[in-house]
């Protein structure tokens, strides 16, 4: 199958600080990108969908100003977690779509923890 | 609104068979997924269905009925790796994807 990076896997940062997540689809276009967070033994809760080159659209109750999404080109989409706070610790899995009925290639996860 | 039910848990025994259903309610259907999760790792995918019936892989199978909003994914051999949670996913009619909230499968020796 496809394969989609995220970097970091793990990462530790002060509170009030920034964080920026990549992800990487290595070897196809990514039309849509998705990102999403999870909670200890709960699924996976969307936080946003973007499409190339436009802004991305989040799910009711995301802080569009306080998670960024840039999807800048085909390959790369980055989620910033501004400001982080230890509310923000979580798992955020990033997703990509090669079309609109296509499975989901998920990237390896970001452990956040803000201390 | 839309739902998608699954089990919460399920323990099964090395080398039996388990059947995971999922029943589902959204706004349109355009495919339904299986994914595995292992506890701290990202989901891996397994199967789609768009068309009823029952979708062979390996030690791996799926069905569906569209008519009835019902999937199982069906695991046989059992083996301890098996051991993660079984998410259910479907695209509703925006190509949007909606999310079970998993089954944790136990498999005890």
């Amino acid at each position: 199958g496809a394969v989609v990076s995220q970097h970091p896997s793990r990462v530790i940062c002060k509170s009030g600080t920034s964080v920026k997540i990549e992800c990487r689809s290595l070897d196809f276009q990514a039309t849509t990108m998705f990102w999403y967070r999870q909670f200890p033994k709960k699924s996976l809760m969307l936080m946003a969908t973007s499409n190339e080159g436009s802004k991305a659209t989040y799910e009711q109750g995301v802080e569009k100003d306080k998670f960024l999404i840039n999807h800048a080109s085909l390959t790369l989409s980055t989620l910033t977690v501004t400001s982080a706070h230890p509310e923000d610790s979580s798992f955020y899995i990033c997703s990509a779509r090669q079309g609109e009925i296509t499975e989901a290639f998920f990237g390896q996860g970001t452990r956040l923890t803000v201390v | 609104g839309q739902n998608i039910d699954q089990p919460t848990e399920m323990t099964a025994t090395e080398g039996a068979i388990v059947q995971i259903n999922c029943t589902y309610r959204t706004s349109g259907f355009n495919g339904l997924f299986w994914y595995q999760q292992h506890a701290g790792e990202a989901p891996t995918f397994l199967s789609y269905n768009v068309l009823d019936g029952l979708e062979e892989k390996g030690r791996f199978s799926s069905f569906l009925s569209r008519s009835k909003g019902y999937s199982y994914l069906l695991l046989k051999e059992l083996q301890m790796k098996d051991s993660a949670s079984y998410l259910c996913a479907v695209v509703d009619s925006n190509y949007q994807l909606i999310w079970g909230a998993g089954t944790k499968l136990i498999i005890k020796p």
